[in-house]
Formats: structure tokens, C-alpha cells, sequence
């Protein structure tokens, strides 16, 4: 299998910071990670694509100036979400592309942002 | 074009029944067919995944059927179990996994 883990789990933070959620590939290396929202009872949401050591693609309609991604190593992405609001709470979930034959997704467990 | 649909939206099973659920696409250029299983507040986990050269693949209880004419496929949970209630997401690829759609999700409840 593959493991990958999202860091923290659950954020609180207040109107107007930024907080940052990482995303790490335990046992394996990931040139590509991806980053998806999802509200209460939907389906994942792709919010942007991560390319270790180049800029994020953004999905349309997703701010990048709001969604900070940044993919520093093989390992390891981040996405910082700037000036949050009450309207960007929702479940963050990361995946990483491990390839090879089947080029597999493997996500994070997710980490629910909750901004007061 | 790009579109997973997948049905039912929920789903009840008595314990030991077949759980079936359904997708399509359109989109001939995909390749590669996985299904998520995901539980409240936790992230989707590969449950199985089907290429289109082959029609079926099994996995214990859980099987992929893949009709490549009709643009279809469906999981199949055989001897459900109420461990399996859960939601379940269809998905397509292409391009090298760069691209996946998913579908909107079934939520599966296995009855005791």
C-alpha cells in the first residue's frame, strides 16, 4: 500500500489569519499531489494540482493568491489558506500520485478547517 | 464529455446482500477506473481499480464489472457486512492519473 497523512487534522482559527495544512507521501516519492475540498455529503472537489519543485495548477475558479500551494520536496505539499473566512470551513483532503503501472491516487485523511 | 455519473445516490442492504452501484462516462479516452470507499470525516481509500483491457476484477468481496461498449461500470460487494457502510465513490482517469473525475458518491447502508 501507500500512506500518506495530513497535518493537523482539525484547525480552529479566526477570521482574518492563515492556516497551513501539510500533506506528506509516507513511503513513497510524489512528483504530483493534489488538493480537493468537500463540503458535507458531496464529492471531492479538485481545487488544484501540485508539482514538486514548480508552480500549482489551479482549478477554475479556485483563488491562488488564496490558496497558497507550494510542493518543496517529493514528500511533502502545502496548502496555506490566506485571510480565511467563515466561507473557506470546509474538509480539506490531499491526495498523492504514486506512479507506476496504474499511476494510483492515494489521499490523506483529510483535515476539517473550521474559521470563527 | 467529462462527467462520471453514478447512481444510486444511497443505497440499503440487509447484511449478507449484494450491494451494486453503478457508473458511466463518456469520455473514451479514460483508462483507468478506480472506486473509493470513504467514512464520515476521513479521506477516501482505494478500494479497488479496473483498467479497460479486462471485464472483471475481483478483490475478496468486492468485484469491478466493466462493460467497455457501454461505458458502464459497477462495483458489486458481495456478503455485505454493516463495516461496509460507507460512501463509496466511482472515479475515472486519464492522462497518467493527472486528471480524475469522480462521481458524486453512493452512501451505502448495510442493515444488521
Amino acid at each position: 500500500g501507500a500512506v500518506v497523512s495530513q497535518h493537523p487534522s482539525r484547525v480552529i482559527c479566526k477570521s482574518g489569519t492563515s492556516v497551513k495544512i501539510e500533506c506528506r507521501s509516507l513511503d513513497f516519492q510524489a512528483t504530483t499531489m493534489f488538493w480537493y475540498r468537500q463540503f458535507p455529503k458531496q464529492s471531492l472537489m479538485l481545487m488544484a494540482t501540485s508539482n514538486e519543485g514548480s508552480k500549482a495548477t489551479y482549478e477554475q475558479g479556485v483563488e491562488k493568491d488564496k490558496f497558497l500551494i507550494n510542493h518543496a520536496s517529493l514528500t511533502l505539499s502545502t496548502l496555506t489558506v490566506t485571510s480565511a473566512h467563515p466561507e473557506d470551513s470546509s474538509f480539506y483532503i490531499c491526495s498523492a500520485l504514486k506512479t507506476g503501472r496504474t499511476h494510483e491516487q492515494y489521499f490523506g485523511p483529510g483535515t476539517r478547517l473550521t474559521v470563527t | 464529455q467529462q462527467q462520471v455519473k453514478q447512481s444510486p445516490q444511497s443505497l440499503i442492504v440487509q447484511k449478507g446482500g449484494i450491494s451494486i452501484i453503478n457508473c458511466a462516462y463518456e469520455n473514451t479516452a479514460f483508462d483507468y477506473f478506480p472506486w473509493y470507499q470513504q467514512f464520515p470525516g476521513k479521506g477516501p481509500a482505494l478500494l479497488i481499480a479496473i483498467r479497460p483491457d479486462v471485464s472483471e476484477k475481483k478483490e475478496g468481496r468486492f468485484t469491478i464489472s466493466f462493460n467497455k461498449s457501454a461505458k458502464q461500470f459497477s462495483l458489486h460487494i458481495m456478503d455485505s457486512q454493516p463495516g461496509d457502510s460507507a460512501t463509496y465513490f466511482c472515479a475515472a482517469s486519464t492522462g497518467g492519473g493527472f486528471k480524475t473525475i469522480f462521481g458524486a458518491g453512493t452512501r451505502l447502508f448495510v442493515k444488521a
